[in-house]
């Protein structure tokens, strides 16, 4: 079945570095997103994106955040510079249309800051 | 292959009666969780299970390790209840990856 792939499965890094997290999302899937969970706290929706654009974004998503998916190769997260807080588990996801709820979710790609 | 089959896809139940959702798994998983995607479109837990079953106001969850399936049941379904349910499973393997159901479109009518 479909598959979405996030590279790397875990990431450590230090404080004030920029890190960038991949996604391969399902090939002919249209729309993607990233979630943000906290160990022991909720998965919270960051972004979703949409030909080449931000479609939604949460308070989650601050100002060091950025996406994009040049050239239809990977989906990406960048964070630049990292803080301690940004430590946790990364999840992109992505949906064959905006008005199919069903989302494909990757395994997730821990990003620990030291 | 696929680790995890979420059905149904999509449900209507009309206000007041109930249904059941399912995740069935191809592997050992060691923990369940259950997810409702808020307006926002965040993922809210709704259950956590290692074993066992657990109950929420009208929301009541299964997980079977053994058996490899989880179900979440909901009764006297609300207005409210509609959205999409996710499952998630922690694989038994020391891979300390998440495998996620693709969502359950639920519609409540009136």
């Amino acid at each position: 079945g479909p598959k979405v792939l996030q590279i790397p499965s875990h990431q450590i890094i230090d404080m004030g570095q920029m890190v960038t997290l991949n996604c391969d999302p399902v090939s002919n899937h249209l729309y993607f997103y990233w979630y943000k969970q906290i160990l022991g706290q909720q998965m919270e929706f960051l972004v979703n994106f949409y030909n080449g654009k931000v479609m939604e974004k949460s308070k989650l998503f601050k100002d060091q955040f950025s996406v994009e998916r040049p050239d239809g190769s990977y989906f990406t997260l960048k964070i630049q510079p990292t803080a301690l807080e940004d430590s946790a588990v990364y999840f992109c996801a992505s949906s064959p249309g905006f008005s199919n709820e069903r989302l494909f979710f990757g395994h997730g790609t821990k990003l620990s800051v030291l | 292959g696929d680790q995890v089959e979420q059905s149904p896809s999509a449900l209507s139940l009309h206000e007041g009666t109930g249904s059941a959702l399912r995740c069935n798994f191809t592997t050992t998983m060691r923990a369940v969780q259950w997810f409702r995607k808020n307006s926002r479109g965040s993922l809210i837990n709704l259950f956590y299970l290692a074993s066992g079953t657990k109950e929420n106001g009208r929301l009541k969850s299964a997980f079977d390790s053994k058996e490899r399936y989880s179900t979440l049941h909901i009764r006297d379904a609300q207005l409210e209840d509609s959205g999409t349910y996710f499952c998630a499973a922690d694989p038994s393997s020391n891979t300390n990856k998440v495998v996620f159901g693709t969502g359950t479109r639920l519609q409540v009518l009136p």
